[in-house]
């Protein structure tokens, strides 16, 4: 059973377009986040929901919207996509309000702008 | 602010040696602490957590104390083997409830050769 999913796995683009990166989560979760992890494996929050609510959005360019249509999934779509942002993408879910404050993470989908 | 600080890699070692990898924090409040762990070409899994001072978290052979006194949360293994080899991230969360992000450490690449 997968907790926490993530399609696709590896998206090739070419600059300028417009691509949309899905997450859903089967465990229950009300948090949900997306991060970024460059070349250099460094990892950082970019978004964060909890019951579809925005709660985090930490200086991500107004070309990343993220949507939330429901507590299991949270969407990541990228506008006018540019070289940088070529990276590996990392959905997580976390249950909000427990003493647990672990993250359970989805295996990444790998963006390459060319 | 928040933040992580962790040894350089890469750490390369042979089969059944003492494993260290150093991660100290910078934080308000009282985070929870944290390693994660990412096998090659895979997301992250929690390996192991602490969430108060003095709090030993432990999984797979891996421990790692929560030590307020020297804001640390160093990761140890008595004796490694060749399956270990992944990249290793402390990470801590600044609160112990509600939606708050996960703030890493730029991850240690760890090689264990047969």
């Amino acid at each position: 059973d997968t907790a926490v999913s993530q399609t696709p796995k590896y998206l090739v683009t070419q600059m300028g377009n417009d691509k949309s990166i899905k997450c859903e989560q089967n465990l229950g979760h009300d948090t949900m986040y997306w991060y970024k992890q460059d070349s250099k494996k460094f990892l950082k929050i970019m978004f964060s929901y909890n019951n579809k609510e925005l709660i985090i959005n930490e200086t991500v360019p107004n070309r990343f919207s993220p949507k939330s249509p429901d507590k299991a999934h949270l969407n990541l779509h990228i506008n006018s996509l540019e070289l940088g942002d070529s990276a590996v993408y990392f959905c997580a879910s976390r249950k909000a309000g427990g003493r647990t404050d672990t993250q359970y993470f989805g295996p990444g989908t790998r963006l390459t702008v060319l | 602010g928040n933040s992580v600080t962790q040894m350089e890699g890469p750490v390369t070692l042979s089969e059944e040696a003492f494993l260290t990898i150093n991660c100290t924090y910078t934080a308000t409040g009282y985070p929870s602490l944290f390693w994660y762990v990412q096998y090659p070409g895979e997301g992250l899994q929690l390996l192991l957590k602490a969430t108060k001072a003095d709090d030993k978290g432990s999984n797979k052979g891996f421990e790692a104390t929560y030590r307020k006194e020297t804001t640390s949360f160093h990761l140890e293994k008595g004796s490694v083997q060749v399956s270990d080899s992944a990249v290793y991230f402390c990470a801590l969360s600044p609160t112990q409830g509600g939606s708050e992000k996960l703030v890493f450490g730029k991850g240690t690449k760890l090689t264990v050769n047969p």
